[in-house]
């Protein structure tokens, strides 16, 4: 299948080691945020949100972190797999109660074996 | 509980012609978002179609149109294909009314390539 992400940033962790993967948002009004994970040739897929009265979310193996001060998102990937190589896309949702979403450029995560 | 579906899968025009692309949302779901995403980019959002209407829109020209049929499915309509216009169109599904701004979920794209 085609590539996602050709020529973006990207991040390359040894297995079993956690991955850290950081976004800067645009807008300080943006009340939601999301993290994607886009395999090449599919549709990005939803890995964890969290909305801006909270600083922090955990879900299975990931942790979304919130610094509203600086608008920085980052997720963290504990016991990095495989299966985790992808592109890493960020989004937030800049007209709060729509789906207006901005997408961040993306991080390209490669995990070496 | 189906996913969200597109179809074509892939499609070849030329420029200037018109072409057509179509989504049916997760089992559900009333809402639908369109995006396009250039190759090594994230994707762009294009508008969002709720009630069979368009409800918000990014910038994106009005060669851009849209519908949403009374079973939530949605076209993508793009007149005047210009080069710039080849991107993988990605159809996003979620629920809308209260829940507008919760988590969304994408199908697998049209893979549109100009000539």
């Amino acid at each position: 299948g085609e590539s996602v992400g050709l020529h973006l940033p990207t991040l390359s962790v040894q297995e079993g080691d956690n991955s850290i993967i950081n976004c800067a948002y645009s807008n300080s009004a943006s009340d939601y945020f999301i993290w994607y994970k886009q395999e090449s040739g599919k549709g990005p897929q939803f890995i964890i949100d969290i909305r801006s009265n909270m600083d922090k979310r955990q879900g299975q193996r990931v942790t979304v972190l919130l610094n509203k001060t600086v608008k920085h998102l980052s997720l963290q990937i504990a016991a990095t797999q495989p299966g985790d190589s992808a592109v890493y896309f960020c989004a937030e949702n800049i007209v709060p109660g729509t789906y207006k979403y901005i997408f961040g450029t993306g991080t390209r995560l490669k995990v070496l074996a | 509980d189906a996913g969200v579906t597109q179809s074509p899968t892939h499609l070849i025009k030329t420029r200037g012609q018109q072409v057509t692309l179509r989504c049916s949302p997760k089992s559900g779901h009333d809402t639908v978002s369109w995006y396009q995403q250039a190759l090594g980019q994230g994707p762009q959002f294009i508008f969002q179609y709720y009630e069979e209407e368009e409800r918000q829109r990014g910038n994106f020209p009005d060669r851009f149109s849209g519908h949403q049929f009374p079973n939530y499915s949605s076209e993508l309509n793009v007149n005047a294909l210009l080069l710039g216009d080849s991107a993988l169109y990605l159809c996003a599904s979620s629920l809308g009314g209260d829940r507008a701004g919760d988590e969304q979920f994408f199908g697998p794209g049209t893979r549109l390539t100009v000539l």
